[in-house]
């Protein structure tokens, strides 16, 4: 079975552009979480996706949004990057069952320069 | 405000020996509480979790322990191997929002020494 897949690898930008990070959920999984892990930082929530509509966000600005398409995947958008927007970038998937774990895919490194 | 807190940023353990890893919250309507490991260019996996009806709960070499007046749990690591060297994570979920909506602590880097 597949796991989280995150794409791309690695993304290097410069201050005010956008980026877009991509996520698939493991087959079966309908709520998509993401996180930014800043270096020296715990991990913070950022979004949460089920069923195609967003449940909740963190404490981050507007210019964090991000989608789920039918198919589950996600996007999250990174408008107006910032040089603390240099983080890496988690997705998490799961099924909508109680306690159940996340399972999370191995990241995007952002860098803004 | 950081509502689960590891405030030990790294720990070194001989090979062999217990590991202890700490995490203190703050917040009293916690009632589930999960450790996470990652390795370098990896994603967090789940190791083991506890629920606040328990004080304890076991997986092989790893056991967490919960002490709710105190607000604080362990994970314990025996014996300790050189493959346990990660971050590792405590987290709990929110009580306002999903189950998996999960708050992290900052993590503490274990280094197994052989």
């Amino acid at each position: 079975e597949a796991g989280v897949t995150q794409s791309p690898t690695h993304l290097i930008k410069t201050r005010g552009q956008q980026a877009t990070l991509r996520c698939s959920p493991i087959s079966g999984h309908t709520s998509v979480y993401w996180y930014q892990q800043a270096l020296g930082l715990g991990l913070q929530f950022l979004l949460w996706y089920d069923e195609g509509e967003e449940r909740n966000r963190g404490n981050f600005p507007p210019r964090f949004s991000g989608r789920q398409f039918p198919n589950y995947s996600s996007e999250l958008n990174v408008n107006a990057l910032e040089l603390e927007d240099s983080a890496l970038y988690l997705c998490a998937s799961s099924r909508w069952v109680t306690n159940e774990k996340l399972f999370f895919g191995s990241g995007t490194q952002l860098s803004v320069l | 405000d950081q509502q689960v807190k590891q405030n030990s940023p790294s720990l070194s353990v001989q090979e062999g020996r217990i590991s202890i890893l700490n995490c203190d919250y703050t917040n009293s309507m916690f009632d589930y509480f999960l450790w996470y490991k990652k390795y370098p260019a990896e994603g967090p996996t789940f190791l083991i979790s506890i629920s606040s009806i328990k004080d304890k709960n076991e997986d092989g070499r790893f056991t967490v322990f919960l002490n709710k007046s105190a607000k604080h749990l362990s994970l314990h690591i025996v014996p300790s191997q050189p493959g346990d060297s990660a971050v590792y994570f405590c987290a709990a979920p929110l009580p306002s929002g999903s189950a998996r909506q999960l708050t992290f602590g900052s993590g503490t880097q274990l280094t197994v020494l052989p």
